[in-house]
C-alpha cells in the first residue's frame, strides 16, 4: 500500500492563477480531509468528506473547492490563488471505524507570488 | 471536539523519559484523546490513544488521569529522532475524520 499521496510535493503560482491539489488514498478509507498548516502553526482543517459525494466546510474553507467523486480520490481546488494561500497543505483519510487514527500524506509546499 | 492545553515548548535529555501534559478539562464521555507527532513539517503521524484507561504501545505510553480531564503521553527513552511537535486532539467516537490541531508541544531532545 502507497498509504496517502499527495501531488506535487512543491509548487509556485502566481497571483489569480488556478490550480488543483491531488490527494489519493489506496486504503479504502470512508473519510478524507485537507488541512492546510502556515509557519509555526498547527494544522487547520479547510474541507473534508466523509464518503463519495459528501463534503462539508472545516475552520478556514473559502478560496477553497473540493470534491469528491470516488473514494480514493479528494483534490483540492484553489480557484483564484492569493498571496494568503501561501502554506504547506495536508491531506489525511481515515476508515469509518470508531477509535482509528487518520494517515497522512507527506504534505504540498504551495508558494503564492 | 473538547479544546486541547498544551505547553508550547520542553526541552529533555537524550535517554531520559520525556513526559508531555494535555490539559482537555471538557473532554466529554465519548472522546479519546489521540497523540500525533510532526517531525520536521511532514505530515503528522500517529503516536498512541486511549479513552480512560491508560495505554502502552511500541512508541509511547499514554497516562489518563482518572476524571479524564489530563493525560500526559510519555517517551520512556527519548532520542535525538524524537524531536518534533506533538499534539494532543481530543476527537469523539463519531470520527468523521475531522481533526481540530491545537498548536501542540515542541519537543526539543538534546544530546
Amino acid at each position: 500500500n502507497a498509504g496517502v499521496t499527495q501531488t506535487p510535493k512543491f509548487q509556485v503560482l502566481k497571483t489569480g492563477q488556478s490550480m488543483t491539489l491531488q490527494c489519493a488514498q489506496d486504503m479504502n478509507h470512508e473519510y478524507m480531509s485537507w488541512y492546510r498548516q502556515d509557519p509555526g502553526m498547527g494544522l487547520r482543517l479547510i474541507h473534508y468528506s466523509v464518503g463519495a459525494g459528501i463534503t462539508d466546510q472545516g475552520e478556514v474553507p473559502n478560496g477553497y473547492n473540493v470534491s469528491r467523486s470516488t473514494t480514493e480520490d479528494f483534490p483540492l481546488r484553489l480557484l483564484s490563488a492569493a498571496p494568503s494561500q501561501t502554506s504547506v497543505y495536508f491531506c489525511a483519510s481515515t476508515p469509518r471505524v470508531m477509535d482509528t487514527e487518520a494517515f497522512f500524506g507527506q504534505g504540498t509546499r504551495l508558494t503564492v507570488v | 471536539d473538547a479544546k486541547t492545553t498544551q505547553p508550547p515548548s520542553m526541552d529533555c535529555a537524550e535517554g531520559r523519559a520525556a513526559n508531555l501534559p494535555c490539559n482537555h478539562s471538557t473532554i466529554s464521555g465519548n472522546e479519546y484523546v489521540y497523540w500525533y507527532r510532526q517531525i520536521h513539517s511532514q505530515g503528522p503521524q500517529y503516536i498512541i490513544h486511549g479513552l480512560k484507561n491508560n495505554e502502552t504501545n511500541e512508541m509511547a505510553s499514554l497516562i489518563i488521569t482518572e476524571d479524564r480531564k489530563s493525560s500526559t503521553l510519555i517517551l520512556p527513552h527519548a532520542t535525538l529522532r524524537d524531536t518534533a511537535v506533538y499534539y494532543c486532539i481530543a476527537h469523539g467516537s463519531s470520527n468523521t475524520g475531522k481533526l481540530i490541531f491545537g498548536q501542540g508541544t515542541t519537543l526539543q531532545v538534546k544530546p
